[in-house]
């Protein structure tokens, strides 16, 4: 059975950090991965995908995630955070005749 | 596009009784998908429908949930009867069919309810 786990429950950095959340999978087939975003009150927005091809994925807002797949992660980064950029985020996997499988999730909290 | 809409947005309700939670999918996308959210859980995958039709309901809690997709523009969650411990954030997705497995699922901005 696929499986995500975030490595952190809660990442605080300060504006302008780099940070990285942290995302691994177990599966012992090939699996499509995915980045989510949830600002508060909202529904979740796909911030970038992992289809195939290139490990290093560009998505929305600067951030971008590197495929490892010796690793089994997927981890998620962005160079320098803004304030707006505090939110949840969820790793998720899926593979073929399943539905999205949803990591526990990180709050990201970027203060000044 | 309107996105995709969820309705109520809040759902106060007390212990026992019938709960009806609705959504309305992004025009010409043929999957929805129901997703509930707590702080103890994450995010679950309650059931899916692939042309109206549910493909998945392993999810379900139990036979108090019923999801039903009576055409392709609505589809209804309804609890009967209520617990407290159904308080949650549900969420309704849907997906563009050309893309299959691959495509983007475009969230609502979820119910949340409460069961006293």
């Amino acid at each position: 059975a696929q499986s995500v786990t975030q490595l952190d429950s809660q990442v605080p950095v300060f504006e302008e950090a780099p940070v990285e959340l942290r995302c691994n999978y177990s599966s012992s087939v090939s699996v499509y991965l995915f980045w989510y975003v949830q600002y508060p009150n909202q529904g979740l927005q796909l911030l970038l995908k992992y289809l195939s091809g290139s490990t290093l994925v560009k998505g929305i807002n600067g951030f971008e995630a590197e495929f490892n797949k010796s690793q089994t992660s997927f981890h998620l980064r962005k160079p320098s955070v803004h304030i707006s950029d505090t939110a949840e985020y969820f790793c998720a996997v899926r593979k073929a005749g399943t539905a999205l499988i949803f990591g526990k999730g990180t709050t990201l909290s970027v203060s000044s | 596009d309107a996105g995709v809409i969820q309705s109520p947005r809040h759902e106060v309700t007390e212990m026992g009784q019938e709960v009806t939670l609705r959504c309305k999918p992004i025009s010409g996308h043929n999957s929805l998908f129901w997703y509930r959210q707590t702080m103890m859980r994450g995010l679950e995958l309650l059931i899916y429908f692939n042309n109206n039709v549910p493909i998945d309901d392993s999810g379900m809690p139990e036979d108090r949930f019923s999801a039903k997709m009576p055409n392709a523009s609505f589809s209804t969650l309804k609890i009967q009867p209520s617990e407290p411990r159904d308080s949650a954030v549900y969420f309704c997705a849907s997906q563009n069919p050309s893309g299959g497995l691959t495509d983007t699922q475009y969230f609502g901005p979820g119910t949340r309810l409460t069961v006293l």
